[in-house]
Parts: structure tokens; sequence; C-alpha cells
């Protein structure tokens, strides 16, 4: 089993519409949550971290559930420019010097 | 300001050639990290310097593989006697302290063939 496990998709999402996709981790001492977006042959960056209260920026929203071990996004009103492959990521031990373990990522195709 | 690079953007090798890949970190981040992307298994980790000394190695695949990292800031990661199965994206990130955002750069594209 993965150790961060995701849909990779591809999510089909009308322009203007709410898309929401999970992400489940193994390791129920991971520390630290984040969302990161890659474009196509482009590097990933951070979308935002993931908190145990839920936070929101903008058109995203996060969640963390820590007793079901899974992490969510959910994106409101789609732009197209929203299509990409996200990327769920894991802090397993912060004091081991932070190396980020990936999921597969959740492509999404946002459509007009 | 100027981001991570990584140099070559592309680089295409025979079987059993050695090559050598360079990450310049953002200037002043500490720490840096090397990971990979293939099809087959995602994005993983290899290794990771804090300054100049590599406290977790621990996802270097084999032996064939090396990194270093000298004056706190450019670092090399070393493939000796490539195999098809390198072929990768391999990309480079750095943080201002361990423990704080990562920013990658673009990556370096290796074709083993």
């Amino acid at each position: 089993r993965k150790e961060v496990e995701q849909d990779p998709g591809p999510f089909n999402v009308p322009e203007g519409a709410t898309v929401a996709f999970n992400c489940t981790y193994s390791n129920s001492a991971s520390q630290s949550f984040f969302w990161y977006r890659q474009d196509c042959r482009k590097e990933p960056k951070l979308l935002m971290s993931v908190y145990s209260s839920g936070n929101e920026d903008g058109r995203f929203t996060a969640q963390l559930n820590r007793a079901s071990q899974y992490i969510s996004l959910l994106i409101r009103d789609s732009k197209l420019s929203d299509s990409a492959t996200y990327l769920c990521v894991v802090i397993k031990n912060k004091a081991a010097g932070n190396k980020l373990t990936f999921g597969g990522g959740t492509r999404v195709l946002v459509k007009p | 300001g100027a981001g991570v690079s990584q140099s070559p953007s592309n680089k295409v090798t025979e079987k059993g050639k050695d090559v050598e890949l360079r990450c310049d970190p953002i200037s002043g981040h500490t720490a840096l990290y090397w990971y990979r992307q293939s099809l087959g298994q995602g994005l993983e980790f290899l290794i990771y310097f804090q300054g100049n000394s590599a406290p977790d190695k621990s996802g270097l695949p084999s032996d064939r593989f090396s990194a270093e990292r000298t004056g706190g800031s450019v670092s090399t990661l070393t493939i000796q006697r490539t195999q098809q199965e390198d072929s990768a994206v391999y990309l480079c990130a750095s943080s201002r302290q361990a423990g704080e955002t990562q920013y990658f750069g673009p990556g370096t594209r290796l074709l083993v063939l």
C-alpha cells in the first residue's frame, strides 16, 4: 500500500462547477499536510497547507480528518486555469528534515 | 527574486554513462532536497541537505547515486553507470530552514537510452 493515495482522475469539471477530491495517508503519526499543484511539464508549487480546523484560500478549501486519515480539497467556481494535477503531500516526521511524501496526484480538467 | 535553478534542463545519455545534475537553491536557503518524478513511481524523495551535510540519504535508490553540497549552496546529484530505469525528472527544492515551505526548481529531464 502506498503511503499517500489519491484517485488519479481525471475529474472532468464544467467551468463554474465545484469539484472535491480526497487523499488518504497511512501513517497516523504524520505531522503536516499540504496540497501542491503541478501543471504539465512544470514543477510542483505549493497551493495551500492543510490545518486540523480546515482552511480556506479564496475558492479553495482544504480539510483534514485525522481520525480517518484523509485530507480533502474542494474547488468552487472552477476556472479553466484550475486544470492541473493536484498533489497531496504529507510530512511524516518534522524532526527528520521535513522531507515530503507525495501522493500520485489527482488530475483535474476544467472544460468550458 | 531568483528561484531555484537546475541544469541541464534536459539530458540524454547512453546506458552505462555517468551524469551530473546541478541545483542552485534560492540564496540563503539552508535546506536542500532532491526528488525524482517518474511515470511508474510518482514523486519520491532522494536526499536532504542541511548546510553541507546530508542527514537523510534514505531515498537514494542504489549506490550508483550520490550527492554533495558545497559552500552551503550548490548541490550536485551524480548518477554513475546510468540504467534505463533512471530515466525521470529530477527535481530540486530548497527552503530557508528545514520545516519551512519548499520551493521547487524546474527539474532536469533525464533520458537514458
